[in-house]
């Protein structure tokens, strides 16, 4: 079946630093790319919708400057938090739209120090 | 509005037990589907069932079957013969309409425990 590979599964990070995720399809091409977010024993929050080759929509309420969003080609987009602060220490999470419904990355759970 | 919901917190089965997660929806769109996703402590959202909104059938996947009430805009999950690997976090899922940008909006969430 489809497959999302997403890198890295965890990273820790130095406050004011910034982290760059990656999910990349494997054997699909994912027009679409969504990011979400998913604070400890809470559901998963929808951060921004990205489409190759055009700028990501955010959700309200997420800052499109700090969190970068690239989806320059059919089988990869990136979310990279600049500046990061303890208070995003989160677990990240991708989904790509897929001919049968959707396919989510493994996951990267983001410890800010 | 649209809108997911999931009232069940936490819920507890005995192993080989069946056990029902709820799950209700809002919405005024006639097209949508309806997703059941397992994510265990690991994090990684594991595919488990899927209905749409115009199939007349509910929708069974081994062990999982899905209790489809259009009228009552429902759509509970059902594990039967619940196993202890079955203990994770359980969340569903809608997709409003059928454009290929359309997202999933998750419920809260239903932590299941299986004891022995």
């Amino acid at each position: 079946g489809a497959v999302v590979s997403q890198h890295p599964s965890w990273v820790i990070c130095k406050s004011g630093t910034s982290v760059k995720i990656e999910c990349r399809s494997l054997d699909f091409q994912a027009t679409t790319m969504f990011w979400y977010r998913q604070f400890p024993k809470q559901s998963l929050m929808l951060m921004a919708t990205s489409n190759e080759g055009s700028k990501a929509t955010y959700e309200q309420g997420v800052e499109k400057d700090k969190f970068l969003i690239n989806h320059a080609s059919l089988t990869l987009s990136t979310l990279t938090v600049t500046s990061a602060h303890p208070e995003d220490s989160s677990f990240y999470i991708c989904s790509a739209r897929d001919l049968v419904g959707y396919t989510f990355g493994s996951g990267t759970r983001l410890t800010v120090v | 509005a649209q809108k997911i919901t999931q009232t069940q917190p936490g819920m507890f089965v005995q192993e080989k037990e069946a056990v029902t997660l709820d799950c209700t929806y809002d919405t005024s769109d006639p097209s949508y589907g309806l997703f059941w996703y397992k994510q265990p402590s690991s994090g990684e959202m594991i595919f488990l069932i899927y209905q749409g909104s115009y199939d007349q059938q509910n929708a069974t996947e081994g062990r999982y079957s899905l209790n489809f009430q259009k009228a009552r805009k429902s759509a509970n999950l059902v594990i039967s013969a619940s196993q202890l690997g079955d203990s994770a976090m359980y969340f569903c899922a809608m997709r409003f309409g059928e454009t290929s940008g359309s997202r999933l909006t998750f419920g809260e969430g239903t932590q299941l425990t299986v004891n022995p």
